[in-house]
């Protein structure tokens, strides 16, 4: 268990829809970052947000946008969706310095 | 930008050997960590080794251990005595300080195969 907690674990939904992802850092941790993984796939980096503020941008589409609240859990809003939006959304937390905990990802599937 | 190549798709190993694993990287940066994770069937991704790049001594983790090369940039990963349960997606990881910035950027991963 990397104490990072993300929800939903599954989401299934239809083109043109919004969801919103969420994710719980571990304790202690200020950064979070969001991973997308399509199938077969590397790991897209998207977005990190450290303190509640945006810290590093990545491959992050303009329908996609996210943030982080003052208990540091963070929300990945996804709208306008597309078939090609279906895969695996990570979230991750870090310390200052170090590696990178994983939660277990959701798996989107847009219909 | 930072840059990640694993040359080898996948790669194939009986159990009890030893397979070595193969990364590339580009960067500019003087400080920073390299990563290995590794991802199974279950899809989580787990931590298998990492080093930093000030530390010459190259990292060791019992079955796993890297092989640094600075100036070459290169990260490889051997794993010894190898296991059913090492059967995964193996990726490469550098990443950088700075502002608080520690984000990783993945290669395309190394599909390893364990044979019984």
């Amino acid at each position: 268990d990397s104490g990072v907690t993300q929800t939903p674990k599954h989401l299934i939904t239809a083109t043109g829809q919004r969801v919103t992802l969420r994710c719980s850092p571990r304790s202690g941790d200020l950064s979070v970052y969001w991973y997308q993984q399509s199938l077969d796939q590397g790991l897209q980096f998207l977005i990190q947000y450290y303190n509640g503020e945006e810290r590093a941008k990545g491959n992050i589409l303009e329908r996609f946008s996210a943030q982080q609240f003052p208990d540091l859990h963070s929300e990945l809003n996804l709208s306008s969706l597309e078939l090609g939006d279906s895969a695996l959304y990570f979230c991750a937390s870090s310390e200052a310095r170090g590696e990178l905990f994983f939660g277990e990802g959701s798996r989107l599937t847009v219909l | 930008a930072q840059t990640v190549t694993q040359s080898q798709p996948e790669m194939s190993v009986q159990e009890a050997e030893t397979v070595t694993l193969s990364c590339t990287y580009d960067t500019s940066e003087s400080d920073y960590y390299l990563f290995w994770y590794k991802q199974p069937p279950s899809r989580q991704m787990i931590l298998v080794i990492r080093q930093e790049a000030y530390k010459q001594q190259n990292a060791t983790e019992n079955r796993f251990s890297v092989n640094f090369q600075k100036a070459a940039k290169s990260f490889s990963l051997k794993i010894s005595d190898s296991q059913l349960g090492d059967a995964a997606m193996y990726f490469c990881a550098p990443t950088t300080f700075g502002g608080a910035t520690n984000k990783l950027i993945f290669g395309t991963g190394t599909l390893l195969a364990v044979q019984p």
